[in-house]
Parts: C-alpha cells; sequence; structure tokens
C-alpha cells in the first residue's frame, strides 16, 4: 500500500526566502512521486515527478525536490518565493495498482 | 490542444435531489479519474476507468454514487439522492496511460457542488 504525508498544512514565507514544503510516503514497492499545485479555483498541475531516475527532479517555476530513500521523503524546495507562488501543493504517490494517493496538502502563503 | 474540461462549473442543489456531473478528457487520453477534494482535505480517489477495461470502482463511498464513460471519452459522475456530505469539489483527470507507469494526470477546473 501507498500513502503520503505533507507536515504542515500552512507555511508562510517572506518573498525572496526559501520555501520548504515536506512530504514524507510510504510505500511498499519503488515509488513515483509527484508535487502538483492548485491555484484559486483551477484544478492541478503537475510541478515535477521522480520516476526512480535521478534523484534530485527539477521542475517548472524554479522548483527542485530530492528523493531520499533513507528517510522515505520528497521534500519540495525553491531558493527564492515569489509572490505567485501562494498556492495550495499536494504531493502524491503511485506504484502498484492504478491509483494515486495524495496527501492533504500545504497552503503556501508568500508575505511581501 | 484542449486540456481536461468540466461541467458544470459550479452546481447547487437540494438535498435528496440527483446530480450529473460531466467531464471530457483530453483527446487519446485512456485513463480518466474522478476524485472529490473537501474543504481542507486532500484528494479522495473516486473511481478509476482504463481503456475498455472494467472500472475500478473502489473509491466510491456509497452506491449513491456511480459513473460511465461512454466511447472511451466522455465520463459523468452520478450522485443519486444528495446529501450535504456530498458538497465538495468534484475533480476529473486523464492520463495517456495508466498512473501505475508513473504517467501524469492531467486535471479539469472541477465542479464545485454545493448541497443545501
Amino acid at each position: 500500500a501507498q500513502s503520503v504525508t505533507q507536515l504542515g498544512s500552512h507555511v508562510s514565507v517572506s518573498e525572496g526566502a526559501l520555501v520548504l514544503l515536506r512530504c514524507n510516503y510510504s510505500s511498499s514497492v519503488p515509488p513515483y512521486l509527484f508535487w502538483y499545485v492548485q491555484y484559486p479555483n483551477q484544478g492541478l498541475q503537475l510541478l515535477l515527478k521522480y520516476t526512480s531516475a535521478a534523484t534530485l527532479v527539477k521542475g517548472i517555476n524554479g522548483f527542485e525536490a530530492e528523493f531520499k530513500k533513507s528517510e522515505t521523503s520528497f521534500h519540495l524546495t525553491k531558493p527564492s518565493a515569489h509572490m505567485s507562488d501562494a498556492a495550495e501543493y499536494f504531493c502524491a504517490v503511485s506504484g502498484t495498482g492504478n491509483q494515486f494517493y495524495f496527501g492533504t496538502g500545504t497552503s503556501l502563503t508568500v508575505i511581501p | 490542444g484542449a486540456g481536461v474540461s468540466q461541467s458544470p462549473s459550479n452546481k447547487v442543489t437540494e438535498k435528496g435531489k440527483d446530480v450529473e456531473l460531466r467531464c471530457d478528457p483530453i483527446s487519446g487520453h485512456t485513463a480518466l479519474y474522478w476524485y472529490r477534494q473537501s474543504l481542507g482535505q486532500g484528494l479522495e480517489f473516486l473511481i478509476y476507468f482504463q481503456g475498455n477495461s472494467a472500472p475500478d470502482k473502489s473509491g466510491l463511498p456509497s452506491d449513491r454514487f456511480s459513473a460511465e464513460r461512454t466511447g472511451g471519452s466522455v465520463s459523468t459522475l452520478t450522485i443519486q439522492r444528495t446529501q450535504q456530505e456530498d458538497s465538495a469539489v468534484y475533480l476529473c483527470a486523464s492520463s495517456p496511460q495508466s498512473a501505475s507507469r508513473g504517467n501524469e494526470q492531467f486535471f479539469g477546473p472541477g465542479t464545485r457542488l454545493t448541497v443545501l
């Protein structure tokens, strides 16, 4: 079975500061891991995904995430937050079967 | 090319009424998913269609919920005898292939359902 846990339902950072959104996963098989972003009143958009190639994955809008098997983590980072990064972020895992398993989301607020 | 579209964008209904939510996936995508997103919650898997295979209905919360996919394209999610706890945003996503191969899902904007 697979699952993800996102630590921190709300994260606030100052504009220009480091963004760190945490995700830990549980999977009985090598996982595929994803980060999605949801802007207000919109569907989810893929930021990046890990599919067993490079452990450091670069995505859109300057985001990246590092797969750490020993820590079962896939944290999302961005060196310098921008006002436009304010959104809801979801971590997800897929493995065996048909389903994606999504975390409960982290709402990112960027303070000017 | 067009993305995933959903209609209506908003639906307000009275308790006990039936509702139909529509999803038009990206052309050529064989996989289609329905999710429910409640306030402050993650995405709850409802049902999965893959090509002509029997759908995976394991996420449907009750027998009031059903879905079909006609001609391998458009899908309709039906909720019968709606309850207030059904109020949520219903998201549809499509994918070129099954999610188990790590394929990205493309999401529609969702239908916000409010049951009074």
